[in-house]
């Protein structure tokens, strides 16, 4: 099993709507949790930081549940601009990270 | 700007022919480290490196050596590629309290033929 999972989608998503996706994590030790965008082939770039029980940031939504080892991902009234895909990521003892394989998201209007 | 710099951005070489990616960062960071993506696979740590002199293996090291004589610097070096290692490499660098807030640099396309 992978450290970290992620349903790869894609999700296709309405403009305007709402979409969620989870990310699982297998090391219970993980103290951190975060989301990266990623545009096509480009570098990833930090979304949202999940350090506790969760985070809002506008449109977005991070939670995380430690008990179900997973953190989620909420977008709020989708554009055009967030197809991307997301990338979560989980980094515990040994300063080792790691990341999932990402779920890619398509707003279509 | 704050940034982090890899060169070359493009790369075809050939099996055996030693290669250096080099990786910048001006933002004083402690904590660097070296990741390829591959279609399915995602993100794989390769090395990473607490600060000068400290490095360790990441998730998938074979094939691979890395160097942190100076700060700012993380070059990752192939000493004989092999088709396998084709990928999109990428650095990225973190100060050490948010070590899992990385910076990456834009990436590096590699293929080995």
């Amino acid at each position: 099993r992978k450290e970290v999972e992620q349903d790869p989608g894609p999700f296709n998503v309405p403009e305007g709507a709402t979409v969620a996706f989870n990310c699982t994590y297998s090391n219970s030790a993980s103290q951190s949790f975060f989301w990266y965008r990623q545009d096509c082939r480009k570098e990833p770039k930090l979304l949202m930081s999940v350090y506790s029980s969760g985070n809002e940031d506008g449109r977005f939504t991070a939670q995380l549940n430690r008990a179900s080892q997973y953190i989620s991902l909420l977008i709020r009234d989708s554009k055009l601009s967030d197809s991307a895909t997301y990338l979560c990521s989980s980094g515990g003892a040994g300063n080792k990270l790691t990341f999932g394989g990402g779920t890619r998201v398509l707003v279509k209007p | 700007e704050a940034q982090v710099t890899q060169n070359p951005r493009y790369l075809i070489t050939v099996t055996g022919k030693k290669l250096t990616v080099t990786c910048s960062q001006n933002m004083n960071h402690e904590y660097m480290s070296w990741y390829r993506q591959d279609p399915g696979l995602g993100l794989r740590q390769i090395y990473y490196s607490m600060n000068v002199e400290v490095t360790d293996k990441g998730d998938v090291p074979e094939g691979y050596k890395v160097s942190r004589k100076e700060k700012r610097n993380f070059p990752l070096i192939l000493e004989s590629p092999s088709p396998n290692q084709t990928s999109l490499y990428f650095c990225a660098s973190s100060t050490p309290t948010a070590y899992n807030e990385q910076f990456f640099g834009p990436g590096t396309r590699l293929t080995v033929l």
